[in-house]
């Protein structure tokens, strides 16, 4: 299993500034992944984080906007970037998910308010 | 491109009524499939999964059987209680270019009544 701490926890941001969310985890993984789920919907992926080398966006979701570090195993940052109140949604850390059909596991998610 | 499609909620039942979550999904390739739970206030959980056909993911009373002919995975459960008072997801891994992200479909909230 893993154990993913991820904060802020919540916040509340002024329109046009930048908020940036940490996702560490209790051992080394390949592979992170972050997504949005917006007030009442499902989750959607942003993007995935992978050490060394660019993160990976889904359709829809671009670097200049949503910009990710992955300095080493165990630690990724989500920065949103210029926001709107579009953006107010629940952010989550995932990891797992890869390799022998594991399971993913999630941080208790960023709930973001954009005012 | 990879789906999963869920029924719309809220399920509102009384206690230890019977409980089916429909769940199917469209996918290239062969997925492994999941339900995860959003209990209120928390994050996601693993309720249970599934990785080949005719596989049953069973976990605190929950059942889901992969049914590759009909591309479902419906959750059961025979008698549910408030404490499963929660979001339920259905979701779908397909590795591609060797990632395994997750398809989530939309979610169902599921009201138990005392």
């Amino acid at each position: 299993s893993a154990v993913i701490s991820q904060k802020p926890s919540r916040d509340i941001c002024q329109r046009g500034t930048s908020l940036t969310i940490q996702c560490q985890v209790d051992s080394q993984v390949t592979m992170m992944f972050w997504y949005r789920q917006q007030p009442g919907q499902s989750l959607t992926l942003i993007a995935t984080a992978n050490q060394g080398s660019e993160a990976t966006y889904e359709s829809g979701f671009v670097i200049d906007k949503f910009p990710i570090s992955r300095p080493n195993l165990t630690f990724s940052t989500l920065t949103v970037s210029n926001m709107s109140p579009e953006d107010s949604s629940i952010y989550l850390c995932s990891v797992g998910g890869a390799e022998m059909n594991t399971e993913a596991f999630f941080g208790q998610g960023t709930r973001l308010t954009v005012v | 491109g990879d789906s999963v499609t869920q029924m719309e909620g809220p399920v509102t039942l009384s206690e230890e009524a019977f409980l089916t979550i429909n769940c199917t999904y469209t996918a290239t390739g062969y997925p492994s499939l999941f339900w995860y739970v959003q209990y209120p206030g928390e994050g996601l959980q693993l309720l249970l999964k599934a990785t080949k056909a005719d596989d049953k993911g069973s976990n605190k009373g929950f059942e889901a059987t992969y049914r590759k002919e009909t591309t479902s995975f419906h959750l059961e459960k025979g008698s549910v209680q408030v404490s499963d008072s929660a979001v339920y997801f259905c979701a779908l891994s397909v590795d591609r270019t060797g990632r395994r992200a997750l398809t989530f479909g939309s979610g169902t909230r599921l009201q138990v009544q005392p």
